[in-house]
């Protein structure tokens, strides 16, 4: 059963610093890799797709890597802003289109 | 506006009610899930649709859960007898085929956030 865990759970940093998320995965066999922001009591905003054959993804400010071998991922964010406040979430896609996510990260950008 | 849709926003009912939630997909999207996401977690998966039909159910969905997308366009939830463990968020997504690239982005809708009394 895949299970995927992001480090950390929360994080506060003054605005203007770079930043990386973890997410890692126990089943290498998945279709994709991607990252969602949540804004409290809301759905979920598509950041970056990784296809299982690729390592990378850059959308502007942020950048996304994907490890199949070690079962990671992270989100690099450059010169955080206080409207990246949010919950960041991955989630690997495996069989049936289904996704499998991890419990967030809940970041603070203080300005 | 061209995104995913979702009614009510907001349901609250006592225990034992039976609620329905909609879903209204992307309009050339022909698959269509719903998630269910507790405070403090990530969503979890329930069901997936491709056109009308239903090919995947979590062991989440019990059976005072069914889902149906009986045009193979908007969807509904329901929940029979609801009980207190089914408050959360309700989330419904939906994708194009992608049959060239691999599974598409899923465009995930506001939520319906349910509480039971």
């Amino acid at each position: 059963k895949q299970e995927v865990t992001q480090i950390p759970a929360a994080l506060s940093v003054p605005e203007g610093e770079n930043l990386v998320l973890n997410c890692s995965f126990t089943d290498s066999a998945i279709y994709n890799l991607q990252w969602f922001r949540q804004d409290p009591g809301k759905g979920l905003t598509s950041l970056l797709l990784i296809q299982s054959s690729q390592r990378e993804q850059t959308s502007g400010r942020l950048n996304a890597s994907l490890d199949k071998s070690s079962g990671r991922s992270t989100l690099y964010i450059a010169a955080s802003q206080p409207g990246d406040s949010a919950t960041y979430l991955c989630a690997a896609m495996e069989y049936g289109n289904k996704l499998v996510f991890g419990a967030g990260t809940i970041l603070r950008v203080k300005s | 506006d061209t995104g995913v849709s979702q009614n009510p926003r907001h349901k609250i009912t006592k225990r034992g009610q039976n609620v329905t939630f909609r879903c209204d997909p992307i309009s050339e999207h022909n698959r269509l899930y719903w998630y269910r996401q507790t405070l403090g977690q990530g969503p979890e998966f329930l069901t997936y649709f491709q056109n009308e039909a239903q090919l995947e159910k979590s062991r989440l969905l019990s059976d005072r859960f069914s889902a149906e997308r009986p045009k193979g366009s908007f969807s509904t939830l329901e929940i029979q007898r609801t009980e207190q463990g089914d408050s959360a968020m309700y989330l419904c997504a939906s994708s194009s085929d992608g049959h060239l690239a691999g599974p598409e982005t899923q465009y995930f809708g506001p939520g319906t956030r349910l509480l039971v009394l």
